[in-house]
């Protein structure tokens, strides 16, 4: 099972928006509707931001969405802020077999 | 709040077993609701999932790592673990353990993480 795929990185500045991509299959993203988004500050947890392709856990801003269309999945954030830089990980369940799959991280830069 | 910690050897030489705790406080392993997991990253690369299980010891494993890899939980301690054997330098990485929600299928929350250098 292959890592799905994001742009290394990507970059607005404060008040913009930045859409990350990840692309995957039909056996993972687009068989599925569980895909999540996770924010990695180095050197600290990971933290979901988005899950079942667009829903927030309670306390995460309303400024992050996600969406997804055939096999690619979308995290947008709108309104930048110095904090949301930050590497980016998307996953996707994949089937029993191997059950779950995470995406080639982004880096996001608020320039 | 439930926080997770990962705890085990920092260093682990070429071809032994590499083996880590996960001590689950302020909420019980025991719930219905959860899997638990392990997660790594290498150093620069992304994350990979390793495994997870459920408390009754059901398990899940990455088909790549399925041979190395053995997680169990003792419910009486709270506590999940990972053992992979025969490492090499490419095992080398920080390993995560969190829980994961099975309604909505994802990880949260996360420990803090540990490194693990295997080298002679």
């Amino acid at each position: 099972q292959s890592a799905l795929t994001q742009p290394p990185s990507a970059s607005g500045s404060p008040g913009q928006s930045v859409t990350i991509s990840c692309t995957g299959t039909s056996s993972d993203v687009g068989g599925y509707n569980y895909v999540s988004w996770y924010q990695y500050h180095p050197g600290k947890a990971p933290k979901v931001m988005i899950y079942e392709v667009s829903k927030r856990p309670s306390g995460v801003p309303d400024r992050f969405s996600g969406s997804k269309s055939g096999n690619t999945a979308s995290l947008t954030v709108s309104g930048l802020q110095a904090e949301d830089e930050a590497d980016y990980y998307c996953s996707s369940y994949a089937g029993s077999n191997n059950p779950y799959v995470f995406g080639t991280g982004t880096k996001v830069t608020v320039l | 709040q439930l926080q997770l910690q990962e705890s085990g050897p920092g260093l682990v030489k070429p071809s032994e077993t590499l083996s880590l705790t996960c001590t689950v406080s302020g909420g019980s392993i025991s719930s219905s609701s959860y899997y638990w997991g392990w997660i790594r990253q290498p150093p620069g690369k992304g994350l990979e999932w390793i495994g997870s299980i459920y408390y009754s010891g059901s398990t899940y494993y990455n088909p790549s790592l399925k041979s190395r890899v053995t997680i169990s939980v003792d419910t009486s301690k709270n506590q999940f673990f990972l053992n992979l054997s025969s490492v090499t330098a490419a095992d080398t990485a920080v390993y995560y353990c969190a829980r994961f929600r099975i309604v909505g299928m994802h990880f949260d929350p996360w420990g803090q993480g540990t490194l693990v250098t295997v080298s002679s």
